[in-house]
């Protein structure tokens, strides 16, 4: 069963320190990985994308890697903002099908405190 | 910021009403997309569409049907609304599938 697992569900840090979020996924055949943010009551944006090839990505302050061999991939936010809180959301899109299926992951809350 | 727009962005409405959710998008892509998620959950994929003239239902059994007359516009509506709806609905669109899927901002149904 294709399925999309991240953890930690929730997570509280102070502002300036850095986080890594986890993904791990069961989805095959893999097409790409996607980080999208969701910021409360808003619909999510994507930050980054990473294909099978791609071992790491950076948008800023944060970094995605990605290991296809263990399936899992993680997102490293550095030197945190108040502006960070949001739930983060992994995406994962097989190539096993015409629509091109996206498999999503529960999301991550992250919240920073001042 | 994607160019994807919902109204209205929170809907309170009666059991047995008649909804349509909206969703525009100037953006000129074929594929579109409903979702509906709970608070804590992942999202869920309830109709899609290829194009113009082109529906079908997602992954998650939904009571709301859609329409795709113009390339811009993908409604959703629900003929008669019950309390089990209740939730965020999320409308999205890319340029081809499995492309980077852009989010409208949400529609968040109550229904009482």
């Amino acid at each position: 069963k294709n399925q999309v697992e991240q953890s930690p569900q929730s997570l509280i840090i102070l502002e300036g320190k850095n986080c890594t979020l986890q993904c791990n996924y069961t989805v095959s055949p893999f097409s790409n990985l996607r980080w999208y943010k969701q910021d409360t009551g808003r619909g999510p944006v994507s930050l980054t994308i990473m294909t099978f090839s791609e071992n790491t990505k950076s948008n800023g302050r944060y970094t995605a890697t990605l290991d296809a061999d263990t399936k899992q991939s993680s997102l490293h936010i550095t030197a945190s903002q108040l502006s960070d809180s949001a739930s983060y959301i992994c995406v994962v899109s097989d190539r096993g099908s015409t629509l091109g299926r996206l498999y999503f992951g529960r999301g991550t809350q992250l919240t920073v405190w001042p | 910021e994607a160019d994807i727009y919902q109204t209205p962005r929170y809907l309170v409405i009666g059991t047995g009403k008649k909804i349509t959710l909206e969703c525009s998008q100037t953006m000129g892509h074929d594929k579109m997309y409903w979702y509906q998620q709970d608070p804590g959950m992942e999202l869920h994929l309830i109709h899609y569409s290829y194009g113009v003239n082109s529906t079908e239902k997602g992954d998650l059994s939904s009571e709301s049907t859609v329409s795709r007359i113009r390339t811009e516009h993908f409604p959703l509506t629900l003929e008669s609304a019950r309390p089990s709806h209740t939730s965020q609905y999320l409308c999205a669109s890319s340029v081809n599938t499995g492309d980077e899927q852009y989010f409208g901002p949400g529609t968040r149904l109550t229904v009482t």
